[in-house]
């Protein structure tokens, strides 16, 4: 149980070109999802905090207008990268919080290279 | 300000020897503490929590760990390691207000070497 996925593992994008990254939970619902950033070697940053139905929560320093996050349901969750550029290449991880509980499931991430 | 420290950026142990990995928090309340594995290229997967009760914990794939309030530590444990343990571990603590954000250390790299 508590599976969450992420579509696509990987993707390649041209520089502007913008990219929909989504994040499912399979066997649960979650009023909150997370989605985090991750360079090579280092530990998660949180971006954003989704919940349900309601706009999400952007951590300081994160361009709100360029990662757009939507969480239109308690098993779905979407990050979009508009207008990406290279420096945005990364592994993006979201996670999913049961409805009640305090742990977080993590998707299997998703590989961003923008060329 | 909240925080979680790993004092070890990396580890080697041989196979079928002991391991524990240490883990640190700075935290005013008792918090929710949790471990995470992360296997190269792939997301995390939650190993042990600890919210109340019986202070050691037993998790998945053999780990268990410790929370010792007076030391205010979170230490993960097992007993003999195998080559597929091999992996990046995150301590984890969340917070119990503040949209109960979770604060990740900053990891800590275990080889395993024959």
């Amino acid at each position: 149980g508590a599976v969450v996925s992420q579509h696509p593992s990987w993707v390649i994008c041209k520089s502007g070109t913008s990219v929909k990254i989504e994040c499912r939970s399979l066997d649960f619902q979650a009023t909150t999802m997370f989605w985090y950033r991750q360079f090579p070697k280092q530990s998660l940053m949180l971006m954003a905090t989704s919940n349900e139905g309601s706009k999400a929560t952007y951590e300081q320093g994160v361009e709100k207008d360029k990662f757009l996050i939507n969480h239109a349901s308690l098993t779905l969750s979407t990050l979009t990268v508009t207008s990406a550029h290279p420096e945005d290449s990364s592994f993006y991880i979201c996670s999913a919080r049961p409805s009640g509980g305090y742990e977080q499931y993590f998707g299997p991430g998703t590989r961003l290279t923008v060329t | 300000a909240q925080s979680v420290t790993q004092p070890d950026i990396h580890i080697t142990v041989s196979e079928g020897a002991s391991l524990e990995l240490r883990c640190n928090y700075s935290y005013g309340a008792t918090p929710y503490l949790f471990w995470y594995v992360q296997s190269p290229g792939q997301g995390l997967q939650l190993l042990l929590k600890y919210f109340s009760g019986d202070t050691l914990v037993q998790g998945i794939k053999g780990f268990e760990a410790e929370f010792k309030r007076s030391q205010s530590s979170f230490n993960l444990r097992k007993p003999s390691v195998h080559w597929s343990d091999a992996a990046e571990y995150f301590c984890a603590v969340v917070r119990g207000t503040g949209g109960f954000k979770t604060i990740f250390g900053a990891g800590t790299r275990l080889f395993v070497k024959a």
